[in-house]
């Protein structure tokens, strides 16, 4: 079955600095892995998909994220925080092989001016 | 194209009541998501719906909760009946195949008193 890990769930940092946050992930198969954002009061966007192209993905408002099968990794990156930043950021495998999705528990993000 | 639509965007009820919710997924998606997510257990995974067949019912909570697809462009959520502790925001996603990325809907905040 898979699962999906990821740790912190909160993470403060100041605008103008890098944001990491991490999603460590197992799977029984080639998994498609994927960014979410959360603002609040509002459904969920994608931000990048990784779907066995390119092993660094570009997303939307400058993240990006790079899958790394020997880790079991999808982290997700931003060079400089923004204030528009501050949501909570999920990351989601799915599994082709038994039909399945798993959710991380979610990374609140703060951004500190 | 309007996106997912969710009805009512707000439903307060009594406890015993029965709660239907409604979700009209993006035309030409052939996957459908039903979510919950509270402060206490975060964004969970309900049930979701492929070709307008049940794929993955594990995450419905108990046999209070039933979810069905009518047709390609209609869902509905229902409880029965209602308890204070299923008060959430509920989510419908639809997508293009049940392993590429979700479209969220606005979500519809449900208050059981």
């Amino acid at each position: 079955a898979q699962s999906v890990t990821q740790l912190d769930s909160h993470v403060s940092v100041s605008e103008g600095t890098p944001v990491l946050l991490r999603c460590n992930y197992s799977s029984s198969y080639s998994p498609s892995l994927f960014w979410y954002v959360q603002h609040p009061n509002k459904g969920l966007q994608l931000l990048l998909k990784y779907t066995s192209a390119a092993t660094l993905v570009k997303g939307i408002n400058g993240f990006e994220a790079e899958f790394k099968k020997s880790e079991t990794s999808f982290h997700l990156t931003k060079p400089s925080a923004h204030m528009s930043d501050a949501a909570e950021y999920f990351c989601v495998v799915s599994d082709y092989g038994n039909n399945r999705l798993a959710f991380g528990k979610g990374n609140q993000v703060v951004v500190i001016p | 194209d309007a996106g997912v639509i969710q009805s009512p965007r707000h439903e307060v009820t009594e406890m015993g009541q029965e709660v239907t919710l409604r979700c009209k997924p993006i035309s030409g998606h052939n996957s459908l998501f039903w979510y919950r997510q509270t402060m206490m257990r975060g964004l969970e995974l309900l049930i979701y719906f492929n070709n307008n067949v049940p794929i993955d019912d594990s995450g419905m909570p108990e046999d209070r909760f039933s979810a069905k697809m009518p047709n390609a462009s209609f869902s509905t959520l229902k409880i029965q009946p209602s308890e204070p502790r299923d008060s959430a925001v509920y989510f419908c996603a639809s997508s293009l195949g049940w392993s590429n990325e979700q479209y969220f809907g606005p979500g519809t905040r449900l208050t059981v008193t």
